[in-house]
């Protein structure tokens, strides 16, 4: 069966204290596994996409690599700005695309 | 421009009623979708539509009817509201079917009295 998880749930950092979230998956046939920022009472926003393994992306202070078993995002000198819900997605087979259930971040001024 | 802008925001209704909500796309994408988000942020698909033809439909129960007019609107609407409904929901938009990051709308947060 097809599972996506992030750890950890919830991560309170101090400004420009970095880091890394992750996501582990299991999925017959991945197509893409994508990284979305979520802000309260918003919809999930577009961060990346990575189709493979040892492919990295990267975005002002998050950069996201990709292995055959899961993903990191990785949040270098984090701002308060950054805290948010990022939530992890995995696409397989057809058309589906399967969320984990987010990992909380609080950057503390 | 809001891409996908979903209406209404906040629906606040009692159990038994019919409700529809409408989302919009103004992308130009083929696909739209439909995805549920619990209490507990977990967000999971519903339907998917292409270019107005159902692809997906998961195991969703049959008083929600997605309804697809054309490619840039997709309407659901949900008979006989159950407590159990009450969450977020989502409208999204993709490019392509099945491949592709999606394009998500701010939800629309139903509570059922």
């Amino acid at each position: 069966e097809d599972q996506v998880t992030q750890s950890p749930e919830a991560l309170r950092l101090q400004e420009g204290e970095s880091s890394s979230l992750n996501c582990s998956y299991t999925v017959s046939g991945l197509r893409g596994l994508f990284w979305y920022r979520q802000d309260p009472g918003k919809g999930p926003e577009f961060l990346f996409t990575l189709y493979s393994a040892g492919e990295e992306k990267e975005k002002e202070r998050l950069k996201a690599t990709l292995t055959k078993k899961e993903s990191f995002l990785h949040i270098t000198a984090p701002k308060p700005e950054d805290s948010a819900t990022y939530l992890c997605a995995v696409q397989a087979g057809a058309n589906n695309l399967f969320f984990g259930t987010g990992t909380r971040l609080t950057v503390i001024p | 421009d809001t891409a996908v802008s979903q209406t209404p925001k906040y629906l606040v209704t009692q159990m038994g009623n019919d409700k529809s909500i409408k989302c919009e796309q103004n992308l130009g994408h083929d696909t739209m979708y439909w995805y549920k988000q619990d209490s507990k942020k977990f967000l999971k698909i519903m339907f998917s539509y292409n270019n107005k033809e159902l692809i997906i439909n998961e195991t969703v129960p049959n008083r929600f009817s997605p309804k697809s007019p054309d490619k840039a609107h997709l309407n659901l609407h949900i008979n006989s509201l159950e407590l159990g409904d009450s969450a977020v929901y989502f409208c999204a938009s993709s490019q392509l079917v099945g491949a592709g990051p999606q394009h998500f709308g701010d939800g629309t947060r139903l509570s059922i009295l």
